[in-house]
């Protein structure tokens, strides 16, 4: 059971927009920066976005994310089939002394 | 170009220790504060520990589950960071992931990984 919550799939056709939410607490998205990995199959994951909704050089602006309150949301729009992966929300966790994940969403383009 | 490039992987016995090391190289590695990811088979991503840079003290902090068993280490003067893994249990075996903690800024995250490197421990 993972400490942050995340729907374990999604799915949308080429060019629709798909939301995943990560639902945690107090002590973690409620007091510290969300982040967002995606990890192609068979491949390392790979930092998305950090501090809640910025995007690192060279990831595309059709993926945006916001947070509020205790909860979080990674948005892709203009799905591609090279969207297909597992998508993973992080923070850092006060009580826990550490960071800690949400248990991922495969996203599927159909 | 940023390179972590993760070995020392592979079978061990239950109870059995292990050292994991990766190789850093692209990037200033005595000015980053490095982690620990492992991913079991088919399972999600949990954070294992990190280290910070000399000069915020070079401590380290270590996840519950593998506290008091495995070690995080850095050599600086190799561009090395090590993960020391005793009492190894079966829920141990997963891909190990070594990764830069929010070195491009602060807080920006676990901003590069390695290839990763598969440790199994059976009997």
């Amino acid at each position: 059971q993972s400490v942050l919550t995340q729907p374990p799939s999604a799915s949308g056709t080429p060019g629709q927009r798909v939301v995943i939410s990560c639902s945690g607490s107090s002590s973690n998205i409620g007091r510290d920066y969300v982040y967002w990995y995606h990890q192609l199959p068979g491949t390392a994951p790979k930092l998305l976005i950090y501090r809640n909704n910025q995007r690192p050089s060279g990831v595309p602006d059709r993926f945006s994310a916001s947070k509020s309150g205790t909860s979080a949301s990674l948005a892709i729009s203009g799905l591609r089939s090279e969207d297909e992966a597992d998508y993973y929300c992080a923070a850092w966790d006060d009580s826990l002394s550490g960071y800690v994940f949400g248990g991922g969403t495969k996203v599927t383009v159909l | 170009e940023v390179q972590l490039v993760e070995s020392g992987g592979g079978l061990v016995k239950p109870g059995g220790s292990l050292r994991l090391s990766c190789a850093a190289s692209g990037f200033t590695f005595s000015n980053a504060w490095m982690s620990w990811v492992r991913q079991a088979p088919g399972k999600g991503l949990e954070w294992v520990g990190r280290i910070r840079k000399e000069g915020d003290g070079g401590t380290a902090d270590h996840a519950s589950p593998v506290k008091g068993r495995f070690t995080i280490s850095r050599d600086d003067s190799q561009n090395m960071v090590y993960l020391q893994m005793n009492s190894l249990k079966t829920e141990d075996t997963a891909v190990y992931y070594c990764t830069t903690d929010g070195y491009e800024l602060l807080s920006s995250g676990f901003d590069y990984w390695g290839q990763g490197t598969l440790v199994t421990v059976s009997s």
